[in-house]
Parts: C-alpha cells; sequence; structure tokens
C-alpha cells in the first residue's frame, strides 16, 4: 500500500468551479502535512501546509483529520491558472527530512 | 535572491555510462534533499543531506546511486552504469534547515538509451 493515495483524476472543471482533492496517509507518525502544486515540466511549489485546525489561503482551504489521517484541498471560484498537478505530501519530522509524496491529482480547468 | 539552480537541464547518455548531475541549494540552506520522479509519479526520496553528511540515503535504490556535498554546499549526484530504468526527472531541494519548507530546482531530465 502506497504511503500516500490520492484521488486519481484527472479533474476537468469549467472556470469559477468548485473542486476537493482528497488524500490519505498510511502513517499515523506522519507529523507535517502540505500540498504542492506542479505544473507541466516544472518542479513543485509549495502551495499551502496543512494545520489541524484547518486554513485558509484566499480561494484554498485545507483540512487536516488526524484519526482518519485523510488530508483534503479545496479550490473555489477555480480560475484557467489553477490547471496544475496537486501533489499531497506528509513529513515524518525529526531526523527524517524526507517528504514523502502522492502521485498527484491533475486538474484541468476549461473557459 | 536566487533559487536552487541544477545542471545540465537535460542529459542524453547511453545505457552503461557513468553521469553526475549537479545541485546548487539556496546560499545558506543547511539541508540538501535528492529525489526522483518518474512519469505520472510523484518525486520519489533518494537521499538527504545536512551539511556535509549524508543524513538519511535510505532511498537510493542500489549501490550504482551515489551522491556527496563535500563543502556542505553544491551536491553532486553520481549514477554508474546507467540503465534504462534511470530515466527520469532528478529533483534537488534545499531548505534553511532539516524541518523547514523545501524549495525545488527545476531538475535534470535524464534520459538513458
Amino acid at each position: 500500500r502506497k504511503e500516500v493515495e490520492q484521488d486519481p483524476g484527472p479533474f476537468n472543471v469549467p472556470e469559477g468551479a468548485t473542486v476537493a482533492f482528497n488524500c490519505t496517509y498510511s502513517n499515523s507518525a506522519s507529523q507535517s502535512f502540505f500540498w504542492y502544486r506542479q505544473d507541466c515540466r516544472k518542479e513543485p511549489k509549495l502551495l499551502m501546509s496543512v494545520y489541524s485546525s484547518g486554513n485558509e489561503d484566499g480561494r484554498f482551504t485545507a483540512q487536516l483529520n488526524r484519526a482518519s489521517q485523510y488530508i483534503s484541498l479545496l479550490i473555489r471560484d477555480s480560475k484557467l491558472s489553477d490547471s496544475a498537478t496537486y501533489l499531497c505530501v506528509v513529513n515524518y519530522g525529526g531526523s527524517q527530512g524526507n517528504l514523502i509524496f502522492g502521485k498527484g491529482t491533475k486538474l484541468s480547468v476549461k473557459p | 535572491g536566487a533559487g536552487v539552480s541544477q545542471t545540465p537541464s537535460n542529459k542524453v547518455t547511453e545505457k552503461g555510462k557513468y553521469v553526475e548531475l549537479r545541485c546548487d541549494p539556496i546560499s545558506g540552506h543547511t539541508a540538501l534533499y535528492w529525489y526522483r520522479q518518474s512519469l505520472g509519479q510523484g518525486p520519489e526520496f533518494l537521499i538527504y543531506f545536512q551539511g556535509t553528511g549524508a543524513a538519511d540515503d535510505s532511498g537510493l535504490p542500489n549501490d550504482r546511486f551515489f551522491a556527496v556535498r563535500p563543502e556542505g554546499s553544491v551536491s553532486t549526484l553520481k549514477i554508474q552504469r546507467t540503465e534504462r530504468g534511470d530515466s527520469a526527472v532528478y529533483l534537488c531541494a534545499s531548505s534553511l534547515f532539516s524541518e523547514d519548507t523545501q524549495y525545488f530546482g527545476p531538475g535534470t531530465r535524464l534520459t538513458v538509451l
């Protein structure tokens, strides 16, 4: 079983739509959680960190449920420029600094 | 300021050859990471340096892969006797300290023919 699993996608939505991505992780020792965005043939870039209390950044809202080992990302009023692959990422913290990535979910926002 | 840079951006080699991939982290960043991303997959961890030493090399797939960071800044990932299955994008990331945000370089696209 993969350590981080995401919706397979692709998600094809019209501009202005609300879209939600889900992610589950298998290791309860995970300490930090993130969503990264990756444009085609580019490097991943941090979109936002995810906290237990939930956090919002403009049109983007991230939620973490530690009991269910579940992470979500909600994008409201989607824009053409939101088209990208969204990667769910966890980190065990401590001496293990490496990030563990899901396969990513591709989003395509159409006019 | 300058971000993480990687050279070359593209590398085409023949099966069995040796390759070196270079990463220049953000100045002052103590932690450096190498990841490998195959088509349709998320990046997979290879090795992590804290300063000059490899703090975790558990992601290196076999002994053909080796990485160094002799002065705690630039790092080189070395692959011996390349195989077609080594074809991927090799990403480098750095962070100020090990638990800080990781910033990725543009990657080196390696193609083994």
